[in-house]
């Protein structure tokens, strides 16, 4: 069975930092793209980030890059997501995604939820 | 990285079939038949409904299907039921970058 389970949410400053992962079983992990998708609460689905299986091509939404940075430890099974100078606005549950083909997207985690507030 | 243009809402009676539409630019719907379609309900993840425009996952119903006419996907539900009252995202590859609508919420009446 196909899971993905997100850890490293929390509560942070704006201009804090936070280290998302994604633990991942039941599949080839270093077969998939993965991509982080958030939700900022009572809002919709925004893409944030996407790594190639073997890390060689990565990408950004505008409204993160500069500020996180994805990767993924094949070894280890995991994915992550380092989150630097955080704002209001990145407040949001993080999904961690399976891509199977570009743009479907067809395990999805529970979500792990970052609240930046002073 | 423009979102995907969808209603913010739609509604029919059980049995009706409604249509969600998702209009995007030719950088993205309009470039590739690579747009997918995501049911959600309230406090749970994304659920994968269509992908390459028209395909079914395994386990899906069919009475889902989607198309697409140009920069415009759409998804219809057919013969809606109570379970199918949450909310619909369209998803479209835009080569770096695979940018999702803006949402749309099913009531069934």
């Amino acid at each position: 069975e196909v899971q993905l389970v997100e850890s490293g949410g929390g509560l942070v400053q704006p201009g804090g930092s936070l280290r998302l992962s994604c633990a991942a079983s039941g599949f080839t992990f270093s077969s998939y793209s993965m991509n982080w998708v958030r939700q900022a609460p009572g809002k919709g689905l925004e893409w944030v980030s996407y790594i190639s299986s073997s890390s060689s091509t990565i990408y950004y939404a505008d409204s993160v890059k500069g500020r996180f940075t994805i990767s993924r430890d094949n070894a280890k099974n995991s994915l992550y997501l380092q989150m630097n100078s955080l704002r209001d606005e990145d407040t949001a549950v993080y999904y961690c995604a399976r891509e199977q083909v570009s743009a479907m997207y067809d395990y999805w985690g529970q979500g792990t939820l970052v609240t930046v507030s002073s | 990285q423009s979102a995907l243009t969808q209603p913010a809402s739609v509604s029919g009676s059980p049995g009706q079939s409604i249509t969600i539409s998702c209009t995007g630019t030719s950088s993205d719907v309009g470039s590739y038949n690579l747009v997918s379609w995501y049911q959600q309900h309230p406090g749970k993840a994304p659920k994968l409904m269509i992908y390459e425009v028209s395909k079914r996952p395994s386990g899906v119903s069919n009475r889902f299907s989607g198309s697409k006419s140009g920069n415009t996907a759409s998804l219809t539900i057919s013969g809606l039921q109570a379970e199918d009252e949450a909310d619909y995202y369209c998803c479209s590859y835009a080569g770096s970058s695979t940018p999702f609508g803006t949402g749309t919420k099913v009531t069934v009446l």
